[in-house]
């Protein structure tokens, strides 16, 4: 059983640019959320999709966006890139987003210069 | 929302030796998960355990919901199980859920040769 996919792996962008960020659950799960991890901050909540539906989204500025298609896979976009957006990207995949694991992908690292 | 503290913030060990990491948490919870984050960013799970114990060979762990603490034992410790562990809550809120883990700062433990 395949686990969560994470494309790309490694970005580099520039200030100013935007990205868009894919992940793919397993096969199976409905639920896609994702975090974004930090040496200052640690991991921290973005935002949930269930059934492409946004059900949950953390403190972050309207520049992160996220939505899920049919098949659950989500993507995430960052728009207008600041310094402070570099990070570890990750996402996380479970059957139903509450009261169940869930289950992460290798993260995408994202350096912004 | 809900507080993660996780300690000891650091531990060094000889390889060999046993260790105990500590979760504690501020409020009811629906899930509680340990993560081990391998040197490439991995989130890789090493437990789903809301309440009760589970051991996987020479790692176990317990919850215990009513006082809201965790504890994950590591015994005969190895050099690979150097890294930081992370403990992971989804808060009860209210009965509900708001489709979110929520991380303690982990824990950086380095086993020495």
């Amino acid at each position: 059983k395949a686990g969560v996919t994470q494309t790309p792996r490694y970005l580099i962008k520039t200030r100013g640019q935007q990205v868009t960020l894919s992940c793919s659950p397993i096969s199976g799960h409905r639920s896609v959320s994702w975090y974004q991890q930090t040496p200052g901050q640690g991991l921290q909540f973005l935002f949930e999709y269930f059934s492409e539906t946004q059900r949950n989204k953390g403190n972050f500025p309207g520049r992160f966006s996220g939505r899920q298609f049919s098949n659950s896979r989500s993507e995430m976009n960052v728009s207008t890139l600041e310094l402070g957006d570099s990070a570890l990207y990750l996402c996380a995949s479970s059957f139903r987003g509450t009261n169940t694991e869930a289950f992460f992908g290798q993260g995408t690292r994202l350096t912004v210069v | 929302g809900i507080q993660v503290e996780q300690s000891p913030p650091d531990l060094i060990l000889q390889e060999g030796a046993n260790s105990t990491l500590r979760c504690n948490f501020s409020d009811s919870v629906n899930n509680l998960q340990w993560f081990h984050q391998n040197p490439w960013g991995q989130l890789i799970n090493l437990f789903y355990i809301p309440s009760g114990t589970k051991q996987n060979g020479r790692l176990s762990a317990t919850t215990v919901a009513t006082e809201r603490y965790s504890l994950l034992y590591i015994s005969s410790s190895q050099t690979t199980d150097s890294g930081v562990y992370f403990c992971a809550v989804e808060w009860a809120n209210s009965g509900g859920s708001n489709y979110k883990l929520t991380f303690g700062k982990g824990t950086l433990l380095t086993v020495n040769p």
